[in-house]
């Protein structure tokens, strides 16, 4: 089964700032996806990010961007130039075919101004 | 922008009751979830369904619970003797695609308190 890790329960960073959060997971597919969901106080999950596991070149999306080690099983999210918008709790998770997505715990993100 | 819409918001049901949360996926969407996440702990796979059957459901998704779409529009959890700790936020989502990693979309969650 595959198993989803954040070892960062809660991260602050100072507006305009760049921030890490940490991710591995444990799987023995070789084809998958990973993702970064956001969950802003209004509760609603937004997805922030996409990685395919056959592409070596990490996934960016303007500010968002991943470090995807494969053999590491290691997919951080960098968020550049943090924004208060950005405070929320961000979920890592992992899908094989099926659409089924496994979670991480999360880790709680805060933007100070 | 078309987005998943669930309802209730808050439910709040004496164990024993059955509940029934309602869910409005994405008009052009063919696959639907169900995830719950108890207060402190991981998002975890309910169900998913496709072509008006379940395709994969996990362990946590016993009898008691059972999904349906009555219509064109809605999908429904039904949960048919709560128990305590079926407290929980319960979140529905769809994607278009099954493969190919499609996104699903979230709606906001319906929040179900079991007294």
């Amino acid at each position: 089964a595959q198993t989803v890790t954040q070892s960062q329960p809660e991260m602050s960073v100072q507006e305009a700032e760049t921030v890490t959060l940490s991710c591995t997971y444990d799987t023995s597919e070789s084809n998958y996806y990973l993702f970064w969901y956001k969950q802003p106080p209004s509760r609603q999950m937004i997805l922030v990010i996409r990685q395919e596991a056959y592409k070596q070149q990490n996934a960016t999306e303007n500010r968002f961007s991943v470090n995807f080690q494969k053999a590491a099983k290691s997919f951080s999210l960098k968020i550049s130039d943090s924004q208060l918008g950005d405070t929320a709790m961000y979920f890592c998770a992992f899908m094989k075919y099926g659409n089924k997505l496994v979670f991480g715990a999360g880790t709680i993100l805060r933007v100070k101004s | 922008e078309p987005e998943v819409t669930q309802t209730p918001s808050h439910q709040v049901t004496q164990m024993g009751q059955e509940v029934i949360l309602r869910c409005v996926p994405i008009s052009n969407h063919l696959y639907f979830y169900w995830y719950r996440q108890i207060l402190g702990q991981k998002v975890e796979f309910l169900v998913s369904f496709y072509n008006n059957e379940i395709s994969e459901k996990s362990e946590i998704f016993d009898d008691q619970f059972s999904v349906e779409r009555p219509d064109g529009s809605n999908f429904t959890l039904k949960i048919r003797s709560t128990k305590l700790e079926d407290s929980a936020m319960y979140f529905c989502a769809s994607s278009e695609a099954l493969w190919g990693g499609g996104e699903l979309f979230f709606g906001e969650g319906s929040r179900l308190t079991v007294l």
